[in-house]
């Protein structure tokens, strides 16, 4: 198996700028999660899918962030317009209710 | 709310010695599960052991293993024989059912050769 697949890996951007955020989850996973983390926050849940369906995005900072998942095997995460205050490192993590979450490597963002 | 508590932010330990490291969780749920992860300087999160509340048995994998006690509400886990490749933060977690994971602060670990 794969795992989890995230896509790009590093991603530097200019304020101001669109930025998406891609994940495959680990096939036949029916729950997918985004996380980001940073030194001052730690590790927050953004938002969470079940069956593909938005179940608690109350984690997601303000309207500037927005995530889909159109099918089970894909997911993204779309931060526009972008703000410096916006870098971390955000992770995609998928499981198999009710067990345990599989992380992606992550993908460290910097916006100047 | 669900809190998850790990009053050690860096520990250190003798390569080949053990080390233990704790953690504690605030919940009103009966049933739930409890997770170590690890997080080595590659960034990548990466499941060490798994703990279901309903379980009276401790769980263990290999050199790890954990210390559940439910009355106290304390997950500790023992890395046993630790090697340098252990050395990475180490977060506990708690769930209940398709819930996110609740993660604590972090524990840094570094191992001493």
């Amino acid at each position: 198996d794969a795992g989890v697949i995230q896509s790009p890996r590093h991603e530097v951007t200019e304020m101001g700028q669109e930025v998406t955020l891609r994940c495959k989850p680990i096939s036949g996973h029916n729950s997918l999660f985004w996380y980001r983390q940073t030194m001052m926050r730690g590790l927050e849940l953004l938002i969470y899918f079940n069956n593909n369906v938005p179940i608690d995005d109350s984690g997601m900072p303000e309207d500037r962030f927005s995530a889909k998942m159109p099918n089970a095997s894909f997911s993204t995460l779309k931060i526009q317009p972008s703000e410096p205050r916006d870098s971390a490192v955000y992770f995609c993590a998928s499981s198999l209710f009710p067990y345990e979450q599989y992380f992606g490597p992550g993908t460290r963002l910097t916006v100047t | 709310a669900q809190t998850v508590t790990q009053s050690q932010p860096e520990m250190s330990v003798q390569e080949a010695e053990t080390v233990t490291l704790s953690c504690t969780y605030d919940t009103s749920e009966s049933d739930y599960y409890l997770f170590w992860y690890k997080q080595p300087p590659s960034r990548q999160m990466i499941l060490v052991i798994r703990q279901e509340a309903y379980k009276q048995q401790n769980a263990t994998e290999n050199r790890f293993s954990v210390n559940f006690q439910k009355a106290a509400k304390s997950f500790s886990l023992k890395i046993s024989d630790s090697q340098l490749g252990d050395a990475a933060m180490y977060f506990c977690a708690y769930k209940v059912s398709a819930r996110q994971l609740t993660f604590g602060s972090g524990t840094q670990l570094t191992v001493l050769p």
